[in-house]
């Protein structure tokens, strides 16, 4: 009954340091997606993939990187970390590969950036 | 390009009434709609969707919306509200841009019931 779970939960790095955002779904879903989330602003998305193998670019892509490790994982990588990239990031899946809006999330995971 | 905006930031009531929680959409093509519900440090999830056919929808805990093409609105509903409804609500459009849908949420209002 997991659903979608990220780790860590929460995170609280320097600037210019680098970390890893994991992301697994156990619902055989074929989309997966990573949003960040600040206060006024909604959601917004930063990287998606449609398919196992296959990456795109979101609205805010600058200073990530994405792997598509394979069905189930979706990792999310911050470089050399910068204040701004201060946020809640919400990893979510869908079932197909076209996404019509209706996505699964994970529980969210709080990135301090200092 | 699309938009969604989400008429109220913050909406309070009293426990036991009812709440209206608007949005309104901007979209050249057709477009399907959701509303989603984020309950303090969890994630979110889905309320309720419009994607075809009757344009009144029912979603989970009694909260229902009613899709007008001609105003571009999807208002969320409901009769009468619990503390546990308190919770921030986040509207979404999608439509087909050409090589994906594309999913655009609104910046969330923030549904607070007072006893």
């Amino acid at each position: 009954n997991a659903g979608v779970t990220q780790t860590p939960k929460f995170q609280v790095l320097k600037t210019g340091q680098s970390m890893t955002l994991q992301c697994a779904q156990d619902m055989n879903h074929n989309s997966m997606y990573w949003y960040r989330q600040d206060p006024g602003m909604g959601l917004r998305l930063i990287y998606y993939s449609a398919s196992e193998g296959t990456t795109d670019k979101g609205e805010v892509p600058n200073g990530y990187n994405v792997s598509r490790l394979n069905k189930r994982e979706f990792s999310l990588r911050l470089e050399s970390a910068a204040p701004s990239q201060t946020s809640v990031y919400f990893c979510a899946s869908s079932v197909g590969t076209v996404n019509t809006g209706e996505l699964f999330f994970g529980e969210g995971s709080r990135l301090t950036v200092l | 390009a699309q938009s969604v905006t989400q008429l109220d930031s913050q909406v309070p009531v009293f426990e036991e009434a009812p709440v209206e929680l608007r949005c309104n959409y901007s979209s050249s093509v057709s477009v399907y709609l959701f509303w989603y519900v984020q309950y303090p440090n969890q994630g979110l999830q889905l309320l309720l969707k419009y994607l075809s056919g009757s344009t009144l929808v029912k979603g989970i805990n009694g909260f229902e919306a009613e899709f007008n093409k001609s105003q571009t609105s999807f208002h969320l509903r409901k009769p009468s509200v619990h503390i546990s409804d308190t919770a921030e609500y986040f509207c979404a459009v999608s439509s087909w841009g050409g090589s994906n849908y594309k999913l655009t949420f609104g910046k969330g209002t923030l549904l607070t019931v007072n006893p």
